[in-house]
Parts: C-alpha cells; structure tokens; sequence
C-alpha cells in the first residue's frame, strides 16, 4: 500500500523568501508524484507531476520538486514566495495498475508574509 | 472548455437523508473518480467510474454508490447520511491510461466540489 507524509501543517515564510514542503512516501513499487494547489473555495489545480524520467520536475508559477528515491522523498519549493502563493499545498502518490487512484498527504498550508 | 463542473456547490441535509451530487467530466475525459475532503484533512479517494463501471473503490462503505452515464457524466449517492458525511465532495476526470480506467500517470482535473452539511 501507499502513503504520503506531509511534513508541517502550517509553513510561513516572508515574500521573496525559499518555500520548501516536504513531502515523503511509501511505496513498493515506483511511484507517481503529483503536487496539487487548492485555493481557498475551489477544487484541486496540478503543479506538477513525476512519472518517469528527469527527477528534477518544473512545474507551474515557478515550482519545482526533486524526486529522490534513497529518500522516498518529493520535497516542493520555489526559490521566491509572492503573496498570490498563499494557498494548502498537497503531495499525492499514485502507481501503475492502479487506475490513477491518488493517495494523498494531510496538506501543508503556506501564508505567505508581506 | 468548462472544466469539470459539479452541482450543487452547497448542499445541507439531515442525518439519514440521501444525497446526489453530479458532476460533469473535463471534454474529452471519460475517467471520473469521486474524492471526500474533510475538513482540514487531504482528499481521500472514494471510487472511479470509467465505461459506466466502477472500476476501483476505496474504503468507503456500500452507503457511498455511484454511477456513469454514456456521456460519461458522473453522480455520487450517499444513503443514510451520518454527521461524519460533512465534507468536501471532490469530482475528478482524466484520460485513461494504455490499461485503460484512467492512466496512473495522467493528470487529474479536478472540480471545484460540492459542500455537503450534515445536520
């Protein structure tokens, strides 16, 4: 089975500062990485997402996560926080054969401080 | 492109009512799965509906049905609501994968939920 553990619920920074939430799983077999945004009031929107490949991953307004398999770890960040960023920020795990089931962390929710 | 669109946005029932939520998948995607978020809590996967099957479920009791049509429009149906219920009900479409029933590595779209309150 799969999990996702989210490191922090709650992460604040300052504008322009590093964002960094961790994201660690659990898997047995290779997995599939997704970090979603949720707005406040609205649904989920991908990030970005590692299948196979380059385990450096950009995604989008300038997020990128290094997956890194001795660390079962998919940690997120962005070199500069902007105000708009503010938002809960979830890791999902996801593996082959199984249909596109998403198993998801608990959230990390980034404030972002002027 | 709408989207993946739900309805209604907001819902209240009382305990032991039944419920309908309906969503309407992304163009082109013929792979709904249904999503309870809870509050403060990760989305937690309830089932996927591709070709008008169930084909995957989670641990969610037989109270929790769903169902495709041929458009492949999707409703959720909850029987004997209890308090627990409350929660975020998530609507996803995506494209299925070579084995079909939605690609472990397609992205899912998600809409923007149905609120139901259980009183």
């Amino acid at each position: 089975a799969q999990s996702v553990t989210q490191l922090g619920s709650h992460v604040s920074v300052s504008e322009g500062a590093l964002v960094l939430l961790r994201c660690n799983y659990s898997s047995s077999v290779p997995p599939y990485l997704f970090w979603y945004v949720q707005y406040p009031n609205q649904g989920l929107q991908l990030l970005l997402k590692y299948t196979t490949g380059a385990t450096l991953v950009k995604g989008i307004n300038g997020f990128e996560a290094e997956f890194k398999k001795s660390e079962t770890s998919f940690h997120l960040t962005k070199p500069s926080a902007h105000m708009s960023d503010a938002a809960e920020y979830f890791c999902a795990v996801s593996v082959y054969n199984q249909g596109g089931k998403l198993i998801f962390g608990q959230g990390t929710e980034l404030s972002v401080k002027p | 492109d709408a989207g993946v669109t739900q309805s209604p946005t907001h819902l209240i029932k009382t305990r032991g009512q039944q419920v309908t939520l309906r969503c309407s998948p992304k163009s082109g995607h013929d792979t709904v799965s249904w999503y309870q978020q809870a509050l403060g809590q990760g989305p937690q996967f309830i089932f996927q509906y591709y070709e008008e099957e169930e084909r995957q479920r989670g641990n969610f009791p037989d109270r929790f049905s769903g169902h495709q049509f041929p458009n492949y429009s999707s409703e959720l149906n909850v029987n004997a609501l209890l308090l627990g219920d409350s929660a975020l009900y998530l609507c996803a479409s995506s494209l299925p994968g070579l084995a079909g029933g939605g690609g472990s590595y397609n992205e899912q779209f998600f809409g923007p939920g149905t609120r139901l309150t259980v009183l």
